[in-house]
C-alpha cells in the first residue's frame, strides 16, 4: 500500500512570495490533515478535511494560508504572501475517517522563507 | 482544550538497555486515544503505539509498551532492548474520539539517543 505522498520535499523562497504544497493521501482515506511543525516543536493542525469538506480550520491563518481538496482526494496548501515565521515543515496526514483512526504521515515539505 | 506535556527534552540510553519516556495530558474528555509517534532525522512521522482510553490493558508492540494511568492522566512509553535505530524524536499525542476522526494534539517531544 502506497503511503502519503507530498511534494516538493524542500522549498526556499523570499518573504512576500507565494508557495504551494501538494499532498496525495493513502487511497481510500477520507480524512486529510495539514500540520505545521516549527523547529523544536510538535506539529500543530492547520486544517482538517473530511472528503472535500472542511472540518476544522480554526488554526489556519486565513489572511495568508488557503487549502483545498476539490475532488476529495489530493490537496494543496498555499501561502501567499509568505512571512519569515512560516519557515517550518508542513506535514500532510490521512486517516480512514471512521473514527478510530490512526493518522499516517507523509515525509513533509521543509519550507525556508528568507 | 487539550494539552500534552513531555517534560524530558532529551534522553540517552545504552544499546540493549531499557528507557522510559514520560507524557502527561490534560483533558475533560472521557473517550479518547493516545499515541506515541517516532520521528527519525529523515523527518517522516511513524506510529509507534496507540492506546484507547476505554481499555484498561496497556498496549504493547514488540519492544514498545505503555503505562497508561487514566486517573493520573499519564501515558509513558517503555522501550526495551534499545536499538541504534530507535534514535529519534518521540512525540506523545492525544486525539478526541469523534466519528470522523479528530486532530492530534502533540507534546513538544523527547529526543532519544541510543549509544552503542
Amino acid at each position: 500500500e502506497a503511503g502519503v505522498a507530498q511534494s516538493p520535499r524542500y522549498k526556499i523562497i523570499e518573504k512576500r512570495q507565494s508557495v504551494a504544497f501538494w499532498c496525495n493521501p493513502i487511497s481510500g482515506h477520507a480524512t486529510l490533515y495539514w500540520y505545521q511543525q516549527i523547529l523544536g516543536q510538535g506539529p500543530k493542525l492547520l486544517i482538517q478535511f473530511q472528503n472535500n469538506g472542511v472540518v476544522d480550520d480554526s488554526q489556519l491563518p486565513k489572511d495568508r494560508f488557503s487549502a483545498e481538496r476539490l475532488k476529495g482526494v489530493d490537496s494543496t496548501l498555499k501561502i501567499q504572501p509568505a512571512k519569515l515565521e512560516d519557515s517550518a515543515v508542513y506535514l500532510c496526514a490521512s486517516s480512514t475517517g471512521q473514527g478510530q483512526e490512526t493518522q499516517y504521515f507523509g515525509p513533509g515539505t521543509r519550507l525556508l522563507v528568507l | 482544550a487539550q494539552t500534552v506535556t513531555q517534560s524530558q527534552p532529551e534522553m540517552s540510553v545504552q544499546e540493549a538497555e531499557t528507557v522510559t519516556l514520560s507524557c502527561t495530558y490534560d483533558t475533560s474528555e472521557n473517550n479518547y486515544y493516545l499515541f506515541w509517534y517516532k520521528q527519525p532525522p529523515s523527518r517522516q512521522m511513524i506510529l509507534v503505539i496507540r492506546q484507547e482510553a476505554y481499555k484498561q490493558q496497556n498496549a504493547t508492540e514488540n519492544r514498545f509498551s505503555v503505562n497508561f494511568q487514566k486517573a493520573a492522566k499519564s501515558f509513558s512509553l517503555k522501550i526495551s532492548d534499545s536499538q541504534l535505530g530507535d534514535t529519534a524524536m518521540y512525540f506523545c499525542a492525544f486525539m478526541k474520539h469523534r466519528s470522523s476522526g479528530d486532530k492530534l494534539t502533540f507534546g513538544t517531544g523527547t529526543r532519544l539517543a541510543v549509544r552503542p
